[in-house]
Parts: structure tokens; sequence; C-alpha cells
């Protein structure tokens, strides 16, 4: 099976550091994704990549980047933390096959608690 | 672009009671369909996709959904919930834009509770 794996399942941070928030998968997937979970919205989509040195903004990419160096990793970076960026973020990777996408592999989260 | 309506965000039932959970999308060209589930502190688990074929599609825990075109609709049913089944369940579409993939777009959820 495909693996996802996020490097913290909790974070705390102070608002105004730059935070880096880690993803790796281990199946050769193409398409890599940062998606934020919050109650009541869902999951919206932050930034996602289908390559290496390649991404593309979500819907909501404020306050966000993003590095694709190798193919099997693909970091957020929130430049400098807000409160308002306290949330759960998940990371997915997949793989296309013609049209579309073929689902997503999602890894377990990380909970990130800015103060 | 597309769009996925979950119309329900919380649904009680009783266990071993069936359950449909619903899910509305739109979109200008074609679509796959997907629903994932949530278990608290843990991340999405592919419950079962749509991709092409027949518009019933069976997944895992005994979960099965129908496409249907004309309604624009992909709601997903179990005959008989059991209280493990308690959980977040997503539905989500994914459309082709021509650049390359596009992400999944999700629906906000629908907490199934499951009462005994």
């Amino acid at each position: 099976d495909v693996k996802v794996t996020q490097s913290s399942r909790y974070l705390v941070k102070r608002t105004g550091e730059k935070v880096f928030l880690e993803c790796v998968q281990d199946m050769d997937h193409e398409n890599m994704f940062w998606y934020r979970q919050d109650p009541g919205l869902g999951l919206r989509l932050i930034y996602f990549s289908y390559d290496v040195k390649m991404k593309e903004k979500g819907d909501i990419p404020e306050g966000y980047s993003v590095s694709r160096e190798k193919k099997e990793r693909f970091s957020l970076i929130l430049e400098s933390a807000s409160t308002n960026q306290t949330s759960m973020y998940l990371c997915a990777s997949g793989t296309s096959m013609g049209q579309g996408t073929y689902g997503y592999t999602f890894g377990s989260g990380t909970r990130l608690t800015v103060v | 672009a597309q769009s996925v309506t979950q119309l329900d965000s919380q649904v009680p039932v009783f266990e071993e009671a069936p359950v449909e959970l619903r899910c509305n999308y739109s979109s200008s060209v074609s679509v796959y369909l997907f629903w994932y589930v949530q278990y608290p502190n843990q991340g999405l688990q592919l419950l079962l996709k749509y991709l092409s074929g027949s518009t019933l599609v069976k997944g895992i825990n005994g979960f099965e959904a129908e496409f249907n075109k004309s309604q624009t609709s992909f709601h997903l049913r179990k005959p008989s919930v059991h209280i493990s089944d308690t959980a977040e369940y997503f539905c989500a579409v994914s459309a082709y834009s021509g650049g390359g993939a596009d992400g999944l777009t999700f629906g906000k959820g629908t907490h199934l509770i499951i009462q005994p």
C-alpha cells in the first residue's frame, strides 16, 4: 500500500514563526497536495504539485508557499504563522491516468496550533 | 470548476438501520467521484470510487454508492450500520483541467452518528 508520512502529528508554534510541514510518499506518485481541514468548512486545497519543482495554487494559497525538490517530498511553508492558520493540515499523493485523478492516499494529518 | 454539496452535515442513525449519505456535484466536464471516511484523529481513507462503467460501485466495509449522471448525484449507502461506522464522510470530485491533474474538490462532510 502507498504510504504518505507527515513528519509531525501535533505542532505548537508562535505567531510570526516560519513553519515547515513535511510530507513524504513512497509510491512514486507524480501528484501531491496540501489541504487544510476546519470544522464546518471541510477540506480546502492550499497548493498542489504534479511534478518536481512544479506547483499550482489551490483555493486558499494566501500565507502559504510550497517546495517540491524531490518527487517523494512536498513541503508546506507558513512564512509567518498567524493564529488563523491554526488547523489540521492533510497531505495527499496520487497518480493520474488519462483524464482526472484516480483518488488519493492521505497522510494522518498535522494538527498545528499557532499561539 | 467543479463543486460538491453534501446536503446533511450530520446524520444520526440507530445501529443496524440502513443509511444514505447524500452527495451532489456540479461540473462542466466529465468527473471521477469518490467517497472518503475519516475516523477521529486520523487521515482520510478511500471508501470507494467511480471512474467509469457500472454506475453502482461497491466499496469497503459494506458501503456502496450509485452514480446518477442525470441527477448529478453520488449517494452513499449501507444496508445495516454498526457502531464502528461512526465517522466523518466526505464526497469528492476530480475533473481534468487540461493543464494537469487538479486536486480533488471535497464536500464539507457528513458526520454519521450511530446510536445504540
